[in-house]
């Protein structure tokens, strides 16, 4: 009930490709969808984050697709680069807590 | 604007002891979580305290505990360390209900 299971665990992409990293969940409580950025030795950063009622969310080339039939939610990076090799977090929340899928270790070659 | 901030950067203990980690809240928010994160996996909910209590609390033992001040500062005490309890320890906060939480850099916590 409270697990969020994401993939690919890693994910090669050449630059100015598309990412694209996959998440489902199953507690129809979770109300609030955040992804977040991790790069080695550093605490997770918020990227982009969307609620249920919303369909898609785009802010620059970072994009959230939420399909809530079918309790998933994906992250589409367009234009991929280098600086953007790092871990991705997605992740569901009730008011209290988070819960966090396993992580995605994407790696952008030139 | 400060953002969240944690002390110490790293510590190394043994197996038994007990340590204690501090964390300052982003300015403005009055709500602090923390989380496990093992290497390789995502971060864990420990717990979360509000208005200087416990609010709620993920699958930790008693081993863990927390506290808030007043000034909405936190600290994570874990006590009896085992070689398992290795990991990077992240506050978080938010204000209020807010489920918007922003991460510190992390206390690594290595026991051996």
């Amino acid at each position: 009930q409270q697990q969020v299971k994401q993939s690919p665990q890693s994910l090669i992409v050449q630059k100015g490709g598309i990412s694209i990293i996959n998440c489902a969940y199953e507690n129809t409580a979770f109300d609030y969808f955040p992804w977040y950025q991790q790069f080695p030795g550093k605490g997770p950063a918020l990227l982009i984050a969307i609620r249920p009622d919303v369909s898609e969310k785009k802010e620059g080339r970072f994009t959230i697709s939420f399909n809530k039939s079918a309790k998933q939610f994906s992250l589409h990076i367009m234009d991929s680069q280098p600086g953007d090799s790092a871990t991705y977090f997605c992740a569901a929340s009730r008011p209290d807590k988070l819960i966090f899928g396993t992580g995605t270790r994407l790696q952008v070659f030139p | 604007d400060a953002g969240v901030t944690q002390s110490p950067t790293h510590l190394i203990k043994t197996r038994g002891q007990q340590v204690t980690l501090r964390c300052s809240p982003k300015s403005g928010h009055d709500t602090v979580s923390w989380y496990q994160q093992a290497l390789g996996q995502g971060p864990q909910f420990i717990f979360q305290y509000y208005e200087e209590e416990e609010r709620q609390r993920g699958n930790f033992p008693d081993r863990f505990s927390g506290h808030q001040y007043p000034n909405y500062s936190s600290e994570l005490n874990v006590n009896a360390l085992l070689l398992g309890d290795s990991a990077l320890y992240l506050c978080a906060s938010s204000l209020g209900w807010g489920e918007t939480q922003y991460f510190g850099p992390g206390t690594r916590l290595l026991v051996l």
